[in-house]
């Protein structure tokens, strides 16, 4: 596609259910970051893949976060037993080349009740 | 540890006048240095980049920064600022010398432009 994709735009979701939040990189783009923006504060990473190296799975809060990139394309963000300080907006974005920038998704806003 | 500091996490200006967004870098190599904006409800935007070469670089909307190794800054600069400027501004390195491409932000700031 022309730009990273990602959905859903929204997601409501229980406190203690699981959700997965899909992100469609730019084709041929090699790497991909996933942030998360709560209100009012920065950009958190998350996990970072490059090609087929094992992933920097270093910012992930906890272990009921995790993320998979299958066949070097689309990635899923999964959270199990969600949180209410789970709610945020989670950003995906791509790169070509390890050295250049990063290109964003729209993110998708979770809201945990 | 690479890190980056925005200092100020909120900045008014009026409109018309010069548009300062200071950012400092922390990293034992040479970096690679960009500056995002995000508007209300929508996602990040590149607006300008430091790879190599000249230090001041330009960037889209009339922004300019300038990489000054010695004070590892990298700040933001618009001569005037228009109300269309209002958003939110995040500095952000890359390890510049080795192929781990973790992109590092800053906690941004946000820029108000009043009439």
């Amino acid at each position: 596609g022309a730009g990273v994709s990602q959905s859903p735009s929204n997601k409501v979701t229980e406190k203690g259910k699981d959700v997965e939040l899909r992100c469609d990189p730019i084709s041929g783009h090699t790497a991909l970051y996933w942030y998360r923006q709560s209100l009012g504060q920065g950009l958190e990473f998350l996990i970072y893949f490059q090609g087929n190296s094992a992933p920097d799975k270093s910012g992930l809060p906890s272990d009921r976060f995790s993320a998979e990139r299958t066949g070097g394309s689309v990635s899923t963000l999964t959270i199990q037993r969600t949180q209410q300080e789970d709610s945020a907006v989670y950003l995906c974005a791509s790169s070509s080349q390890v050295n250049t920038e990063a290109f964003f998704g729209q993110g998708t806003r979770l809201t945990v009740v | 540890a690479q890190s980056v500091t925005q200092l100020g996490s909120h900045v008014s200006v009026s409109e018309g006048a010069l548009v300062l967004l200071r950012c400092n870098y922390s990293s034992s190599v040479p970096p690679y240095l960009f500056w995002y904006v995000q508007y209300p409800n929508q996602g990040l935007q590149l607006l300008l980049k430091y790879t190599t070469g000249a230090t001041l670089v330009k960037g889209i909307n009339g922004f300019e920064a300038e990489f000054k190794k010695s004070e590892t800054s990298f700040h933001l600069t618009k001569p005037s600022a228009h109300m269309s400027d209002a958003a939110e501004y995040f500095c952000a390195q890359k390890r510049g010398s080795s192929n781990t491409g973790k992109l590092i932000f800053g906690q941004g700031t946000t820029l108000q432009v009043k009439p």
